[in-house]
């Protein structure tokens, strides 16, 4: 069962205009979710986080945003920099379970 | 300080050969996972350690699948024998928090 969804494969955006990468969760459980980034022959690096008593936090060009009642987040990237092409990865977690899912990944190309 | 290291970062078998891969975690960090990555998708879980002892290992298939974590530092993960559904990328990570974890490069495991 596929608990975190990322719907999009692949989003090509222009150089300093904004990427949004999405996510669906299916567990109402889930109270921790993380955005990985991924470059070829790399593992995932941690990008940023949000815990669910929170709707939005921001880290420098990054933010998060948490629809608890959607069951949706989102990452905005602004503005996108061609650096900023690779995998970006959703992930879930429950406090009372180190379980965490990941989606298959949205692939971002950022063009100069 | 140093990250997660795994070795080897590449290797290929035939079927039906054992196969093994190597984790050392980040200093401190008392919580190691093994994950299994197949091509287009998302990490998932095979097995997470507390120090030296194996508290989720639901999902590792353990007719051909073994970990261990001696000590409670570094950790190998072995596969007896090895079929050709398990070419993967096998990852490792840790953490010291039970939210973000860190990963390693991982092992790209091909099977002929």
């Amino acid at each position: 069962d596929q608990q975190v969804k990322q719907n999009s494969p692949s989003l090509s955006v222009q150089e300093g205009r904004i990427s949004i990468l999405n996510c669906d969760y299916t567990n109402s459980m889930f109270d921790y979710f993380l955005w990985y980034k991924k470059y070829p022959a790399e593992g995932p690096t941690f990008l940023i986080s949000i815990s669910s008593i929170k709707d939005k936090n921001e880290d420098g060009r990054f933010t998060v945003f948490l629809n608890k009642s959607a069951k949706h987040l989102s990452l905005h990237i602004v503005p996108s920099q061609p650096g900023d092409s690779a995998v970006y990865f959703c992930a879930a977690s429950a406090i009372d379970n180190n379980d965490m899912r990941f989606g298959a990944g949205t692939r971002l190309t950022v063009k100069p | 300080e140093a990250g997660v290291v795994q070795s080897p970062r590449y290797k290929i078998i035939e079927k039906k050969q054992p196969v093994a891969f190597w984790c050392n975690p980040i200093s401190g960090h008392n919580t190691l996972y093994w994950y299994r990555q197949n091509l287009g998708q998302g990490p998932e879980l095979l097995i997470r350690y507390e120090n030296e002892e194996a508290v989720d290992d639901s999902q590792l298939p353990k007719d051909r699948f073994s970990a261990e974590r001696l000590k409670g530092v570094d950790s190998t993960l072995k596969i007896q024998p090895a079929e050709l559904g398990d070419s993967a990328v096998y990852l490792c990570a840790s953490s010291n928090t039970g939210y973000e974890q860190y990963f390693g490069p991982g092992t790209r495991l091909t099977v002929t």
